[in-house]
């Protein structure tokens, strides 16, 4: 939402650039690690995920890297447009008594593309 | 494409007010889950349900209730609104890990 990126780390990019946003998790028996992508107004809309035993997945102008042993997660844009300019999540996956997986969120990066 | 539509993307209340608010899936997910959203504390998860009249309470379930009759439909319900309720609401509706999230309900209760 509008307000969502009040007290969040801001991250500036010039456009072109590249783009590495971080986050950190806490639960090392995760077996999903997703990237969401939040714009003003809008809900979040997923990104790209990796599973536990990988520790790279690329899509489309995006990489997520994952370093389990110091339990970090890392988003890379490539030649960073405007219409990146967004709030990114990470999230890593929990079991429930149900079998559900469910999400604990990162509390997000703002990412500002100048022109 | 997975579509996830909320009933209202604003509502004001007043406090003690019950509330209702709507979700709806359209992609025959099992699994439905109910987020409140709050500056500098990311998403948050109320209530998830697994299944049809199936539900888990998650990390802050307290002050809401929810209700799943049909698959596609997932009710959040604050019986007793009060101003510390004020927040962002999102529906997310998923198989497996994957989850999809509707627009959002911003409510504000005065």
């Amino acid at each position: 939402g509008e307000s969502v990126g009040l007290h969040l780390p801001t991250l500036s990019v010039q456009e072109g650039d590249n783009s590495i946003i971080n986050c950190a998790y806490s639960n090392s028996a995760s077996d999903y690690f997703i990237w969401y992508k939040q714009e003003s107004g809008k809900g979040p809309q997923f990104i790209i995920d990796i599973r536990s035993n990988m520790d790279k997945r690329q899509g489309q102008r995006v990489t997520v890297l994952l370093n389990k042993t110091v339990k970090h997660l890392s988003l890379q844009i490539a030649a960073t447009q405007p219409g990146d300019s967004a709030v990114y999540f990470c999230a890593e996956t929990q079991g429930s008594t149900s079998g559900t997986y469910k999400y604990i969120f990162g509390t997000g990066t703002r990412l500002k593309v100048l022109a | 494409d997975v579509k996830v539509t909320q009933s209202s993307r604003y509502l004001v209340k007043r406090t003690g007010e019950k509330v209702f608010l709507e979700c709806v899936q359209d992609m025959d997910h099992e699994n439905m889950f109910w987020y409140r959203q709050d500056p500098g504390l990311g998403l948050r998860l109320i209530y998830f349900s697994y299944d049809v009249k199936m539900k888990e309470k998650g990390d802050i379930p307290e002050g809401y209730s929810v209700s799943r009759e049909k698959k596609e439909r997932f009710s959040l319900i604050l019986e007793s609104a009060s101003t510390n309720q004020t927040s962002m609401y999102l529906c997310a509706s998923g198989y497996s890990y994957e989850q999809y999230f509707g627009p959002g309900t911003r409510l504000t209760v005065t």
